[in-house]
């Protein structure tokens, strides 16, 4: 089974500063990479994904991400935070079992911005 | 509407009560999860289903069973609730493998 670690559960940041959120994975054989955005009383929403291709990849609201396959790395990065970027943050590896997709999040990272 | 829909969206119970929460989409997805969230662990795998014929227990399946009444609806039931399950839970659906998965907005369960 895959691991997700994000290291860092709370990012406290001010407005218009960059901000990057890193994620590392166990392993780099046949995945695919996600980042989530949860808003309080919300669900989870897709912010990026990596399926293949180039290893820079780009999602909603200005956040970008990049995969590197020998740090075993999908860290999130935004180069100016605005304070409506105050959520939680998950990452996710999906692996190739058979026909099934199965997730695995990291435990969160709450980014905090102030004004 | 939203495509995933998860009923009830709060629920407050007693220690030993059966409880269902109820999961529908209208994604036409067939596979389909249920999950809890606890602060600071993220979220954890409780079962999961291709289809209606096809029911997979996760990490933490003790305790909780699941019906998949229909491509559409996946339910989940807590026989015997227990302070330690309350806890936000969801509902999420994928397509084919390698592409993401669609929440729901959740169901935040408390027991007493």
């Amino acid at each position: 089974a895959q691991s997700v670690t994000q290291l860092d559960s709370q990012v406290p940041v001010f407005e218009e500063a960059p901000v990057e959120l890193r994620c590392n994975y166990s392993s780099s054989v046949s995945v695919y990479l996600f980042w989530y955005v949860q808003y309080p009383n919300q669900g989870l929403q897709l912010l990026l994904k990596y399926l293949s291709g180039s290893t820079l990849v780009k999602g909603i609201n200005g956040f970008e991400a990049e995969f590197n396959k020998s740090q075993t790395s999908f860290h999130l990065r935004k180069p100016s935070v605005h304070i409506s970027d105050t959520a939680e943050y998950f990452c996710a590896v999906s692996d190739l079992k058979g026909n099934f997709n199965k997730f695995y999040f990291g435990s969160g990272t709450k980014l905090n911005v102030k004004p | 509407d939203a495509d995933v829909t998860q009923t009830p969206r709060n629920r407050i119970t007693k220690t030993g009560k059966r409880i269902m929460l109820e999961c529908s989409q209208t994604k036409g997805h067939d596979r389909m999860y249920w999950y809890r969230q606890d602060p600071g662990l993220g979220l954890r795998l409780i079962y999961y289903s291709f289809d209606v014929k096809d029911i997979n227990k996760g990490e933490i399946s003790d305790g909780y069973s699941v019906s998949r009444q229909a491509q559409a609806k996946f339910s989940l039931s807590l026989e015997s609730a227990i302070p330690n399950q309350t806890a936000l839970y969801f509902c999420a659906t994928s397509d084919f493998v390698g592409q993401p998965q669609h929440f729901g907005d959740g169901t935040r369960l408390s027991i007493l």
